[in-house]
């Protein structure tokens, strides 16, 4: 399969966990991007990398969130001391050159904060 | 936040009818793109529009833009059930600006296709 993939599909914790989601974008793409998808509405940007280097973030990504993508190849996506309002749907997605083109979603993580 | 609105929030029709979906933006774009999302999975690229082109075709899918009034729309003729999804316009900043070419989404239109 040579599309997006994120690791875990589904996560529930207790609220004040920490957890991590992983993301191995398209192999030749170079851009990667990070989007959080609340019930209802569109997703929302979070953080994007170019390569290995965190080019943009979102003011939605607080000091609880941090994005790496160490090697240039995955991403890992971690949230500290987990609240019930980080309860969403979190998508990467990765695109393959500098200019505007399309983007190339993973299936998801369905994080649910109890 | 959320770059544009989508109109209608839901729409329900019968097999076989055309279905349409509009999108507002906000700011200057290089391009606009919509996505599919069946329930509770990733998006789907269904067809992208740059800012110089008006209107564009994908087999049952056709787009416009217009610009002046910073709006598109997407058509979806002969609907199949298949076709059931949420469906988002999602615009694509300047080139060269600080956007970083990441895409702002709308809140999305809810289709719903009857057999």
């Amino acid at each position: 399969d040579t599309g997006v993939s994120q690791n875990p599909r589904h996560k529930i914790t207790k609220r004040g966990q920490n957890v991590t989601f992983r993301c191995d974008p398209i192999s030749e793409h170079n851009r990667l991007y990070w989007y959080r998808q609340t019930l209802g509405q569109g997703p929302e940007f979070l953080t994007y990398f170019q390569n290995e280097a965190q080019l943009e973030k979102s003011r939605l990504l607080s000091d609880r969130f941090s994005a790496e993508r160490p090697k240039g190849s995955f991403s890992t996506l971690e949230i500290q001391r987990t609240e019930q309002g980080d309860s969403a749907m979190y998508l990467c997605a990765s695109s393959p050159w500098t200019g505007s083109t399309e983007a190339f979603f993973g299936q998801g993580t369905r994080l649910t904060v109890v | 936040s959320q770059q544009g609105e989508e109109d209608p929030q839901a729409l329900s029709i019968q097999e076989g009818e055309n279905a349409t979906m509009n999108c507002s933006y906000k700011t200057s774009i290089n391009n606009l793109q919509w996505y599919r999302q069946n329930s509770g999975r990733g998006l789907v690229h269904l067809i992208l529009i740059r800012s110089n082109e008006r209107e564009k075709h994908s087999g049952r899918l056709r787009v416009t833009l217009d610009t002046s009034k910073k709006s598109s729309s997407l058509l979806i003729t002969a609907s199949r059930a298949a076709d059931t999804a949420s469906y988002f316009c999602a615009t694509a900043g300047l080139v060269g600006g600080n956007a970083g070419n990441m895409l702002t989404f709308g809140g999305g239109t809810r289709l719903m296709v009857k057999p």
